[in-house]
């Protein structure tokens, strides 16, 4: 079965710096989908970025940018000039047709920003 | 285009009681996913629908059910309420193309207290 695992439970990071928040995975699959999502205090899940895992390039949105290392499986958010609105918590999910494609949720990122 | 809604966005019951959820997708979804999400078990998938049919189904006991209707909204229901079933309750709307399903976008969530 398809695992997510998200080692920190929470960051934290200066106004205007960079952070890093790490995501592994555990799959058999080849082709499949990866997504970190946004969910600040309101609740609402918000759709950060997604990359597919047959494009080598790194998805980017902004200030938002994933490293991708499929052989390593691992799949990092960089988030660049942070502002205090990106703090929230963050969830990296997997999908697949092996899965269905449900969404299979790591555990969460608690960002706190500091100003 | 509207994202999408759900109704209510809180909700108080009693042990023993049911209840019953509403999710209205973004015009043109036709996919509709239901996810529970708890501080103690994380985000879990429920079930989807597709075009009025269950699809696919997670692990939770038969009290939890579904159905969506031929605009595409969706309502879950869940019978003989016990108090572990209080929790953020999100619905997510997705495309299907070519056999996969596209990314999904959620609605605020519905919270669900039982006492």
């Amino acid at each position: 079965a398809q695992t997510v695992t998200q080692s920190q439970p929470e960051m934290s990071v200066q106004e205007a710096e960079t952070v890093t928040l790490s995501c592994t995975y555990d799959t058999s699959e080849s082709d499949y989908y990866l997504f970190w999502y946004k969910q600040p205090p309101s609740r609402q899940m918000i759709l950060v970025i997604r990359q597919e895992a047959y494009k080598q390039q790194n998805a980017t949105e902004n200030r938002f940018s994933v490293n991708f290392q499929k052989a390593a499986k691992s799949f990092s958010l960089k988030i660049s000039d942070s502002q205090l609105g990106d703090a929230a918590m963050y969830f990296c999910a997997y999908s697949s047709m092996d899965s269905n494609y449900q969404l299979i949720w790591g555990a969460g990122t608690k960002l706190i920003i500091k100003p | 285009k509207a994202g999408v809604t759900q109704t209510p966005r809180y909700l108080i019951k009693t042990r023993g009681q049911q209840v019953t959820l509403s999710c209205s997708p973004i015009s043109g979804h036709r996919s509709v996913s239901w996810y529970q999400q708890t501080p103690g078990q994380g985000l879990q998938f429920l079930f989807e629908y597709f075009s009025e049919t269950q699809r696919n189904k997670g692990n939770f006991p038969g009290r939890f059910s579904g159905r969506q209707f031929s605009n595409s909204r969706s309502e879950m229901n869940v019978s003989t309420l016990e108090l572990g079933d209080s929790a953020l309750y999100l619905c997510a709307s997705s495309w299907w193309t070519g056999g996969m399903q596209e990314t999904q976008y959620f609605g605020p969530g519905t919270r669900l207290l039982v006492l």
